[in-house]
């Protein structure tokens, strides 16, 4: 079982679309989560952080269910800029440096 | 601005050959990293460093070798010991543990590499 599990996806959703992306981890103790956003032949670029209570930044908004290792995104009124590839990110409780990247979901807007 | 600075941006390398990938960063961050993607993969960690002189393997080190002679400078050397060297490389940085956001990372734009 990989670590962190993203569905690959393509989505392919119309604009004004809410779609939702879910990610699992198998590391129990791990400490940080984060959502990453990447542009084709791009670098990844911190989406936004998510916090055991759930935290919204304007569009998006991100849940973390620890009981069953879960995280997900939510995606609301999508646009066309908005298609990229979600990379679900998981950092363990020793530290940062064994941060781990789910492969990431594709997501396509259409007008 | 802040940043991270790969370069080159584009490399082709002959099999046999080693080449070095520069990263330059002047966020005063303490740790800094080096991943590889392949097409449809995560990311994947070959090396980092959390301070200056020091630095551990990541899961893929094999045919890598790193140096971290100053803070802001982390370069990556890729060896013809590397069986599939063809990738996406990616430097990044972050604060480290006792910063706020001592976790998130800062990538550069990447350094991509093909070998012939």
């Amino acid at each position: 079982r990989k670590e962190v599990e993203q569905d690959p996806g393509p989505f392919n959703v119309p604009e004004g679309a809410t779609v939702a992306f879910n990610c699992t981890y198998s590391n129990s103790a791990s400490q940080s989560f984060f959502w990453y956003r990447q542009d084709c032949r791009k670098e990844p670029k911190l989406l936004m952080s998510v916090y055991s209570s759930g935290n919204e930044d304007g569009r998006f908004t991100a849940q973390l269910n620890r009981a069953s290792q879960y995280i997900s995104l939510l995606i609301r009124d999508s646009k066309l800029s908005d298609s990229a590839t979600y990379l679900c990110v998981v950092t363990p409780s020793t530290g940062g440096f064994k941060t781990i990247f789910g492969a990431g979901t594709r997501l396509f807007v259409k007008a | 601005d802040g940043g991270i600075t790969q370069s080159p941006k584009y490399l082709f390398r002959k099999e046999g050959q080693n080449v070095t990938l520069s990263c330059e960063q002047n966020l005063n961050h303490d740790a800094m990293y080096w991943y590889r993607q392949d097409p449809g993969q995560g990311l994947r960690l070959i090396y980092y460093s959390q301070i200056v002189n020091d630095f551990q393997k990541g899961d893929i080190a094999e045919g890598y070798s790193v140096s971290r002679e100053k803070k802001e400078s982390f370069p990556l050397t890729v060896t013809s010991a590397q069986k599939n060297p063809t990738a996406f490389y990616l430097c990044a940085s972050s604060p480290g543990q006792g910063f706020s956001g001592a976790n998130v990372l800062t990538f550069g734009a990447g350094s991509r590499l093909t070998v012939l």
